[in-house]
Order: structure tokens, then sequence, then C-alpha cells
């Protein structure tokens, strides 16, 4: 399978734990995207990376989260002291550097803070 | 801020029929619009897109229109099938953006046998 991968699907954690979201894109994808999606709502943008370079955040991004992409390739999204209102799917996406084109989405990553 | 936002939250369909899905957008600077479909439990899957440039783009059973008077976009499915039933967004590009997409809410087609 050679689409954009994340892992894990799934998962649950309890209020004030820490949680890793990884995202492995398209490989010869220069751009990754996190969304934020919650039930019945459109992905909203967290954040972007071209190659290792996070080149915008999203004000939704508040100090808890933190994103890496250190070597232009897989991507992590920490999520610090995690609360409730965190619940979410969380997506990655990726692209090539083309001015216009499509987003290609992984499956994402389901978050449920207990 | 400005955000795309759809006219219906559902919409139904037979079988055969054709499905119209609509989308006003309020950012007149927004340059590239995008449709996606997202299956239960799945992340969204790029259908069709056009550039603001165009009024008219077609795809395999699929039609954008884009009317940027009343920044308007509709989707057009000719023959819907059971296998379109899913949520449908669409998405906009802000020109000169950092090529990040804003979604609207979505619309549910449920094709009926």
């Amino acid at each position: 399978d050679t689409g954009v991968s994340q892992n894990p699907r799934h998962k649950i954690t309890k209020r004030g734990q820490n949680v890793t979201f990884r995202c492995d894109p398209i490989s010869e994808h220069n751009r990754l995207y996190w969304y934020r999606q919650t039930l019945g709502q459109g992905p909203e943008f967290l954040t972007y990376f071209q190659n290792e370079a996070q080149l915008e955040k999203s004000r939704l991004l508040s100090d808890r989260f933190s994103a890496e992409r250190p070597k232009g390739s897989f991507s992590t999204l920490e999520i610090q002291r995690t609360e409730q209102g965190d619940s979410a799917m969380y997506l990655c996406a990726s692209s090539t550097g083309a001015l216009t084109g499509e987003l290609f989405f992984g499956e994402g990553s389901r978050l449920t803070v207990l | 801020g400005e955000s795309v936002g759809l006219h219906l939250p559902t919409l139904s369909v037979q079988e055969g029929d054709n499905s119209i899905i609509n989308c006003a957008y309020s950012n007149s600077a927004s340059d590239y619009f995008i449709w996606y479909k997202q299956e239960s439990g799945k992340g969204p899957q790029f259908i069709i897109d056009i550039r603001s440039n165009m009024d008219k783009r077609q795809g395999q059973r699929v039609t954008v229109l884009l009317n940027k008077t009343v920044k308007h976009l509709s989707l057009q499915i000719a023959a819907t099938q059971p296998g379109d039933s899913a949520v449908y967004f669409c998405a906009e590009r802000l020109a000169g953006s950092a090529r990040q997409l804003t979604f609207g809410s979505g619309t549910q087609l449920t094709v009926l046998p």
C-alpha cells in the first residue's frame, strides 16, 4: 500500500495523559498536513510541513500540541495533558509541490479522551 | 473568519438518479476548490477539483460547476449508485495561502434502492 499511513488507528486515553500519533506520507510528497475532524464536521487545518520545515500552524494548535517532521519523511503529532475536548479524528494528508493538487488523506487516528 | 458552507446537510436520492450537492463559499479570494468523499470511518477521498479560472470540469460520472458571481460550487453525480453513499465535503484554498484547504461541514448523501 503506497497511500498515507497513520497509526494508531484508535487510541483511548485518560484525561491528562500524553498521546502521540504517527503519519507516513506518500514517499514522493514533500508536503504534509495535519487536520482534526469532529463528528459531523469537516476537517479543520492544524499544521503544515514542507519537507522538515513547519511553515504554518493554526490557532487551533494550542501549546499542548506539537508536531514534528524531523527528516522530512514521517511526522508525529503529540498532544500533552489531553483534555476531553481533544477527542476527535486526527487526519494526516500529503501532497506534491504543485500549485494545485489534491491532498491525499490517510484513514485517520481516532482519539477518545475519557 | 470566512468559511465554506453547504446548503443542505442531508440528501437522499434513488439509485440511478442524478445527485446534485451544493456548496456556498464566502471568500472571493479563493482560487482552487476540491470535492472530497468520506465514507464512515475512513479518510476523505478526492473526487474532483476545479481552479477559479474555470466554470466547469467533468470527471467520470461527476461534474463540478463553479459560479464565482454568486460564490457557489456544485457537485453533480450521474446515475448515482449505492457506493456513492457517503459524506461529501467541498473545500477551498485561499490564493497565496500555505496551500491548506478550508472544508465545509459536509452533506450526507444516501442512495435509496
